[in-house]
């Protein structure tokens, strides 16, 4: 079983409208997580930290939930430059050392 | 701005060479890592170095050796290459007072081994 595990998509979203897709991890020890962006033929980059009480930045929501192992990502009023490839990250202990996800692709469409 | 800069976007070997992945950073960061990925399985950690002369093995180090002679270069060695190292090749670095889980990622290298 992979430790980080994503529906790899692609989820197909109108302009405008919200998506939302989960990650899951199997190491209940798992401490610190992140939603990563990764474009086509770029490299990934952080998008946001995910908190245990869940937290925004702009249109994008990441929720924690340790009891089910599991974390979200929400995109609301997609952008068609939110296209992209939405990687799940998690570590285990305090560090610099990351376990990804397969990642999540999304299509904004108009 | 941080820049991470891998030494080929394109490289094409054939099965035995010996392949050198170069990666330099030209921020200072303590910490470099070398990633592969695939589809399907991710970005898998390879190896990674705290300082100069260390390295450490990540989730997947057979077939691969690493060097850090210099803080800002990071080399990824593959001494005999194999059709199954046919991969994209994302180097990382990040410091040890930055932003919480942030590494910064080379451009890539797309590697096939023939």
């Amino acid at each position: 079983r992979k430790e980080v595990e994503q529906d790899p998509g692609p989820f197909n979203v109108p302009e405008g409208a919200t998506v939302a897709f989960n990650c899951t991890y199997s190491n209940s020890a798992s401490q610190s997580f992140f939603w990563y962006r990764q474009d086509c033929r770029k490299e990934p980059k952080l998008l946001m930290s995910v908190y245990s009480s869940g937290n925004e930045d702009g249109r994008f929501t990441a929720q924690l939930n340790r009891a089910s192992q599991y974390i979200s990502l929400l995109i609301r009023d997609s952008k068609l430059s939110d296209s992209a490839t939405y990687l799940c990250v998690v570590t285990k202990a305090a560090g610099n050392k990351l376990t990804f996800g397969g990642g999540t692709r999304v299509l904004v469409k108009p | 701005d941080v820049k991470v800069t891998q030494s080929s976007r394109y490289l094409v070997k054939r099965t035995g060479e010996k392949v050198f992945l170069e990666c330099v950073q030209d921020m200072d960061h303590e910490n470099m890592f070398w990633y592969r990925q695939d589809p399907g399985l991710g970005l898998r950690l390879i190896y990674f170095s705290y300082d100069v002369k260390m390295k450490e093995k990540g989730d997947i180090p057979e077939g691969y050796s690493v060097s850090r002679e210099k803080k800002e270069r990071f080399s990824l060695i593959l001494e005999s290459a194999s059709t199954n190292q046919t991969s994209m090749y994302l180097c990382a670095s990040t410091t040890v007072g930055g932003r919480y889980g942030e590494q910064f990622f080379g451009p890539g290298t797309r590697l096939t081994v023939l």
